[in-house]
């Protein structure tokens, strides 16, 4: 079992504030590292799968940087709405198995 | 848009009672997948499969075992259900083909053995 850790387990930010959060996986059989946004009585969804040591990948206020070789990967919000309010999964791919981190649960208070 | 669907949104069964939770796909995805979520706990794998009529253990199986007869369909079968089975289970689907085997959700069972 693959160890992935979350950090922070919980936030809590202003409308407006930028934040970010950090997964931190073995950097040893790594295949690719995903991030999930899970709205309540919803679905998980994906963000963003990223491959390659130093892929940057944005989509709007969101982005996500990942380093294979330390083992880490940051997802940055900027200017946080409350539509952003959710719990923010990161997982780890060997290309046999995923495994989740606990998640990091977001809210932005307006 | 793939869809992910799931049997049933919300279960209650009781203690030693046979539970089916049935997820099926419709983008022809080869591989499927079963998680529970806990609180603390993230999302753990219990069985996932590549192929039709395949399945492998994940990390948690014990307890539960699968189907899968036909590819868009991947049941999880509980066979004899206890109260520490309580909990979110989510299927997902993925291709190869997609870029780091891109996974799709369902919404999810709660279910709960009383």
């Amino acid at each position: 079992i693959l160890n992935v850790e979350q950090s922070p387990q919980s936030l809590h930010v202003q409308e407006g504030d930028s934040t970010n959060f950090t997964c931190s996986f073995p950097s040893s059989n790594f295949y690719a590292l995903h991030w999930y946004r899970w709205e309540t009585a919803k679905s998980p969804e994906a963000l963003f799968v990223m491959t390659l040591n130093g892929d940057e990948k944005k989509k709007g206020r969101i982005s996500a940087t990942l380093n294979t070789k330390e083992g880490y990967s940051y997802l940055y919000i900027k200017g946080s709405q409350p539509e952003d309010s959710a719990t923010y999964l990161c997982a780890s791919y060997t290309g046999n198995q995923f495994y989740f981190g606990t998640g990091t649960s977001l809210t932005v208070i307006p | 848009d793939v869809k992910v669907t799931q049997s049933s949104r919300y279960l209650v069964k009781r203690t030693g009672e046979k539970v089916f939770l049935e997820c099926v796909q419709d983008m022809d995805h080869e591989n499927m997948f079963w998680y529970r979520q806990d609180p603390g706990l993230g999302l753990r794998l219990i069985y996932f499969s590549y192929d039709v009529k395949m399945k492998e253990k994940g990390d948690i199986p014990e307890g539960y075992s699968v189907s899968r007869e036909k590819k868009e369909r991947f049941s999880l079968i509980l066979e004899s259900a206890s109260t520490n089975q309580t909990s979110m289970y989510l299927c997902a689907s993925s291709s190869p083909d997609r870029e780091g085997n891109e996974q799709y959700f369902g919404p999810g069972t709660r279910l709960t053995v009383t």
